[in-house]
């Protein structure tokens, strides 16, 4: 009963394939947020949603889409991947914006 | 606009000793800092927040608002405490966090 879950823990796939990262988290958590960790370790903001409205939306570029069913799930819809989307996709959730977030495994994205 | 430096990338230190990881932040408003910690092939997870002023794990972290820091220490390492450690810190409305570089801790036996 793992409270953030993203899915897959790794994806490898091709330059220009759409891919999607899903994530669930079973906290009742009204805030879900996806980071993305560079090579270097560091870690961005790219999304976040707020009862399934997006509050925070980063310079990403609008290839990403972030799509929020409903307030548990938040997916990650990537068109026309590239080299440089290789990273490590974190999913978070919290309570509210001045709570701590709780973060799944991370997916582990490799584009070649 | 809001800034997490966290100087040091990686920092050894031997079992027992001593252990300061530094973090150092810019931001207009009234700061809200936190201690996030990845062990190895582990979720992050938060470690502690300034405004509880807790002791977690041996770890505490004082804000330092003249010298825009929030550096975090433990007197006595353990090896357990080998991880990837991130300073954040919340703002805008949101209360968004930005995170710095993070720092590789590894405690040497």
């Amino acid at each position: 009963d793992t409270a953030v879950s993203q899915t897959p823990k790794y994806l490898v796939t091709q330059m220009g394939n759409d891919k999607s990262i899903k994530c669930e988290q079973n906290l009742g958590h009204d805030t879900m947020y996806w980071y993305k960790q560079d090579s270097k370790k560091f870690l961005k903001i790219m999304f976040s949603y707020n009862n399934k409205e997006l509050i925070i939306n980063e310079t990403v570029p609008n290839r990403f889409s972030p799509k929020s069913p409903d307030k548990a799930h938040l997916n990650l819809h990537i068109n026309s991947l590239e080299l440089g989307d290789s990273a490590v996709y974190f999913c978070a959730s919290s309570p509210g914006y001045n709570s701590p977030l709780h973060f799944g495994n991370g997916t582990r994205l490799t584009v070649t | 606009a809001q800034r997490v430096t966290q100087p040091e990338k990686l920092l050894s230190v031997f079992k027992g000793a001593p252990v300061e990881l530094k973090c150092n932040y810019s931001y207009s408003g009234s700061p809200e800092l936190f201690w996030y910690v990845q062990y190895s092939r582990q979720r992050l997870q938060l470690l502690l927040r300034h405004i509880s002023r807790e002791s977690i794990k041996g770890f505490t972290a004082d804000l330092n608002k003249g010298e825009t820091s929030f550096h975090l220490k433990k007197p006595f390492a353990q090896e357990e405490d080998s991880a990837m450690y991130y300073c954040a810190l919340a703002s805008g409305s949101a209360r968004q966090l930005t995170f710095g570089s993070g720092t590789q801790l590894t405690v040497l036996p």
